[in-house]
C-alpha cells in the first residue's frame, strides 16, 4: 500500500524553528514528486512547493519562496518542510502528497499524508 | 496567481445530481487538461476524485465525473449520497510561475 506518514502535531513560539517530515512507503520514493500544501484554520488549500527526491529538484510557489525550505533524504524515503523563524500566521495544517505525473502535468496529488498541525503561539 | 473560483456551497437531496463549477483563465483551466478534483471530509486529508479533467482513480465511484468547457471545469456528482457531504476543491496546472493553483472550495450539503 502506498502511504505517506507525517510527523506529529507541533506547538511552537514565534521566532522558533521547525522541521516536519513526511515518510513515504510502498513505492519508489525517488521516482515521484512530493508536494506540500497548507490549510489555514477554516480555509482552503494552498500549494506551497514540490520536490523530486531523486535529485532534490525543488520548486516553490512565489507565495512561499523564502518563507519555507523543502528538502528530502532519499536514503530514508522522507521529505521535509522547515521554517527558520515561525510566525503566528504559520499556524495551519500542513499536508504532503505524492504527485502522480510529471511536474508539468499536475497537480495530481495521490495519496496525501494525514497532515501535521502546526500551532504557533506565544 | 489568484485561486480558481468555485461556488461557496452547493446542496442537493439524496439521489439527485449536483454540479460544482471551477472557473479560471486561459493560463490555467482553459489552457491545459490538467484539472483535478479533491474531496475533503471534516478533519480528514483531501482525497483525489478526478484527474486530467475527467479521469477517475481506481476505487472512486463512477457517480463522480468531470468535464471542462473553455475556462470552466465542472465536477458532477450523480445519485447524491449522505457520504458525499464534504468540501470539494478543484486544482489546475498554470503557466504562471506558481505551477499549480487550487480553487476556493465548495461545501456540498446533502439535504
Amino acid at each position: 500500500e502506498v502511504q505517506l506518514v507525517q510527523s506529529g502535531a507541533e506547538v511552537k513560539k514565534p521566532g522558533e524553528s521547525l522541521k516536519i517530515s513526511c515518510k513515504g512507503s510502498g513505492y519508489s520514493f525517488t521516482s515521484y514528486w512530493i508536494g506540500w500544501v497548507r490549510q489555514m484554520p477554516g480555509k482552503g488549500l494552498e500549494w506551497m512547493g514540490i520536490i523530486y527526491p531523486g535529485d532534490s529538484d525543488t520548486r516553490y510557489s512565489p507565495s512561499f519562496q523564502g518563507q519555507v525550505t523543502i528538502s528530502a533524504d532519499k536514503s530514508i524515503s522522507t521529505a521535509y518542510l522547515q521554517w527558520s523563524s515561525l510566525k503566528a500566521s504559520d499556524t495551519a495544517m500542513y499536508y504532503c502528497a505524492r504527485q502522480l505525473g510529471s511536474l508539468l502535468t499536475g497537480p495530481t496529488f495521490d495519496p496525501w499524508g494525514q497532515g501535521t498541525l502546526v500551532t504557533v503561539s506565544s | 496567481q489568484s485561486a480558481l473560483t468555485q461556488p461557496a456551497s452547493v446542496s442537493g437531496s439524496p439521489g439527485q445530481s449536483i454540479t460544482i463549477s471551477c472557473t479560471g483563465t486561459s493560463s490555467d483551466v482553459g489552457g491545459y487538461n490538467y484539472v483535478s478534483w479533491y474531496q475533503q471530509h471534516p478533519g480528514k486529508a483531501p482525497k483525489l476524485m478526478i484527474y486530467d479533467v475527467s479521469n477517475r482513480p481506481s476505487g472512486v465511484s463512477n457517480r463522480f465525473s468531470g468535464s471542462k468547457s473553455g475556462n470552466t471545469a465542472s465536477l458532477t456528482i450523480s445519485g447524491l449520497q449522505a457520504e458525499d457531504e464534504a468540501d470539494y476543491y478543484c486544482s489546475s496546472y498554470t503557466s504562471s510561475s506558481t505551477f499549480y493553483v487550487f480553487g476556493t472550495g465548495t461545501k456540498v450539503t446533502v439535504l
